[in-house]
């Protein structure tokens, strides 16, 4: 997995608590990406990083936020988790614009009840 | 809106046959499709990529094919084996919007031995 964690690999919360998700690379690529996946939507850009403290958002972000306070670290936090984000969220990285390569890490499968 | 749309959804192919799957996307400025192959209960991870300047890219007992005009591309599985028996998805991307990729639907594909 291209020296991607995830972390925790799964999580069962209660509606309404906040839950964040961890991303740890080892590449000291520059790029990161978190991804949620659903069935029949694929997946689906949540947030992006370009860099240390440069974030930016993705196709559904209403309800998440970002942190990267270093390069090898992307934090995705559910201010107040529903239902409606329980999916498997991905994380991304990419060396750089001029690659495009992205991989992807291992996944977390998270649980609103 | 689906930018990127994919079909079949699922697929059943008998081993040595031919896995067709196609991708066709709405968004001329994408300059980079690539295709995911995804094992249950693991992350996506990068197969086959091409670039609109080429109208083919072959790896192995993979190709893509690509239709600029049509804006379509596809992926052929060759002598398709047991072990492709996975979920693919086409993808899309474009070097202005920080390489987000935009995913297809996913595809199922059961190669019966």
């Amino acid at each position: 997995d291209a020296g991607i964690t995830q972390s925790p690999r799964h999580k069962v919360t209660e509606t309404g608590t906040p839950v964040t998700l961890r991303c740890h690379q080892t590449e000291n690529h520059r790029y990161m990406y978190w991804y949620r996946q659903d069935p029949g939507h694929g997946l689906r850009l949540i947030h992006y990083s370009y860099g240390v403290k440069d974030t930016d958002k993705g196709e559904v972000s209403d309800g998440y936020s970002v942190s990267r306070s270093k390069t090898e670290d992307f934090l995705l936090t559910l201010e107040s988790a529903t239902s409606s984000q329980t999916s498997v969220y991905f994380c991304a990285i990419s060396a750089s614009t001029g690659t495009d390569e992205q991989y992807f890490g291992p996944g977390t499968r998270l649980t609103v009840t | 809106q689906q930018q990127v749309k994919q079909s079949p959804q699922s697929l059943i192919v008998q081993k040595g046959g031919i896995s067709i799957i196609n991708c066709a996307y709405e968004n001329t400025a994408f300059d980079y499709f690539p295709w995911y192959q995804q094992f249950p209960g693991k992350g996506p991870a990068l197969l086959i990529a091409i670039r609109p300047d080429v109208s083919e890219k072959k790896e192995g007992r993979f190709t893509i094919s690509f239709n600029k005009s049509a804006k379509q591309f596809s992926l052929h599985i060759m002598d398709s084996q047991p072990g492709d028996s996975a979920t693919y998805f086409c993808a899309a991307s474009f070097k202005a919007a920080g390489n987000k990729l935009t995913f297809g639907g996913g595809t199922r594909v059961l190669v019966k031995p």
